[in-house]
């Protein structure tokens, strides 16, 4: 099975501005989460889709949003861009979510000047 | 106030020698725990999981041991490789349906030949 595939890899902004970022499950998986992680920090939960409905969220602010469609695949939007968004943004996919492995993309990079 | 913490930053570890990484909780809720490697420019890649009725669990060269007790669980890797020098994440999760896991900071180890 092809992995958690996510684009774009490296994405470069500037303040204000808005970007969106994408993720493709593994095949059959219906739940993504998405985490935001930045140096030296833990990989911190932003916020689980499943069956195209946001199930859980973390503790960020509403600039910071997602979706899923029907075939599971994810996005994520962040308006108004600022410096602190610099960060690795990594979905991960699992079959039903909960307390199931999850399977990591490689993460986008997001610099923001 | 984070739930699950990694105290030591950075580990260095000679080939052949024991690794053992430490991460301590604080949520008593938490009863699934999983360890996650993460390569740089990569995803994290699943370890080793353990849930709270079990208080060891092994594969291969890697040994997760969890003292619910004390909250503290600790990831033994012996021999220790190069290959096994990445940051090592600890997560935890509330076995209930659509928790999501909370991450420690990492701890970067290091294996010198």
């Amino acid at each position: 099975k092809a992995g958690v595939t996510q684009t774009p890899r490296y994405l470069i902004k500037t303040r204000g501005q808005q970007v969106t970022l994408s993720c493709s499950p593994i095949s059959g998986h219906r739940s993504v989460s998405w985490y935001q992680q930045t140096p030296g920090q833990g990989l911190q939960f932003l916020f689980e889709y499943f069956s195209e409905t946001q199930r859980n969220k973390g503790n960020f602010p509403g600039r910071f949003s997602g979706r899923q469609f029907s075939n599971s695949r994810s996005e994520m939007n962040v308006s108004t861009l600022e410096l602190g968004d610099s960060a690795l943004y990594l979905c991960a996919s699992s079959l039903m979510g909960g307390g199931e492995t999850q399977y990591f993309g490689p993460g986008t990079r997001l610099l923001v000047l | 106030d984070q739930q699950v913490k990694q105290n030591s930053p950075s580990l260095s570890v000679q080939e052949g020698r024991i690794s053992i990484l430490n991460c301590d909780y604080t949520n008593s809720m938490f009863d699934y725990f999983l360890w996650y490697k993460k390569y740089p420019a990569e995803g994290p890649t699943f370890l080793i999981s353990i849930s709270s009725i079990k208080d060891k669990n092994e594969d291969g060269r890697f040994t997760v041991f969890l003292n619910k007790s004390a909250k503290h669980l600790s990831l033994h890797i012996v021999p220790s490789q190069p290959g096994d020098s990445a940051v090592y994440f600890c997560a935890a999760s509330v076995g209930n349906y659509g928790q999501n896991f909370v991450f420690g900071p990492g701890t970067r180890l290091s294996v010198l030949p």
